[in-house]
């Protein structure tokens, strides 16, 4: 079983939707949770931490499931600059272990 | 403020030949580094972490090796590069909870 799992689309919605990404994770011993944003040819950037009571950042909104060891992210109102490739992100002990990535495109 | 500089940005190598990217941090003491590769398709893989000077620890085997000679330079080397070795490097560095990754570097081996 990967360690971090996401669908990698992509996700083609307008702009306005409501859009929403998935992710589990295999170590059930994780303590901390990130999504990152990667641009293409671009360095990763943090987005949020996840916590687990749910947060939310305007538009955004992260929240984890240690039973089902699942993560998610909600993105309200969609624009054409959330355009990106989002990467779940789990602390591995180690180092931060990330998902591949789901790819999301918005269209006017 | 922290920052994180990486370099060069793009390099284009031929096979057998030697590599070496240089990542140096600002503003901050003893952070913890991190060497990652971006191949084409793929996700980050972790490749070296460093905890202090002269530390380094390995993820996977592979034609690579890292040093860190200065607790804010991170040094990621090869002496003959193989077409497997192409992909997007990224250094990051953490001080707490997440990361901040330098802008990378584009490697293509030819």
């Amino acid at each position: 079983r990967k360690e971090v799992e996401q669908d990698p689309g992509p996700f083609n919605v307008p702009e306005g939707a409501t859009v929403a990404f998935n992710c589990t994770y295999s170590n059930s011993a994780s303590q901390s949770f990130f999504w990152y944003r990667q641009d293409c040819r671009k360095e990763p950037k943090l987005l949020m931490s996840v916590y687990s009571s749910g947060n939310e950042d305007g538009r955004f909104t992260a929240q984890l499931n240690r039973a089902s060891q699942y993560i998610s992210l909600l993105i309200r109102d969609s624009k054409l600059s959330d355009s990106a490739t989002y990467l779940c992100v789990v602390n591995g002990g180690t180092a931060l272990i990330f998902g591949k990535g789901t790819t999301l495109s918005v269209s006017s | 403020s922290q920052t994180i500089h990486q370099w060069p940005a793009t390099l284009v190598q031929p096979v057998g030949s030697p590599l070496s990217l240089e990542c140096t941090v600002e503003g901050t003491s003893n952070p913890n580094l991190y060497w990652y590769r971006q191949a084409a398709g793929r996700g980050l893989q972790l490749l070296f972490y460093s905890v202090g000077i002269g530390q380094i620890s390995s993820e996977v085997p592979q034609n690579l090796s890292a040093s860190r000679p200065q607790d804010r330079q991170f040094i990621l080397s090869s002496k003959k590069l193989l077409l497997s070795d192409s992909g997007f490097y990224l250094c990051a560095w953490s001080a707490g909870s997440g990361y901040t990754f330098g802008s990378g570097t584009r490697l293509t081996v030819v």
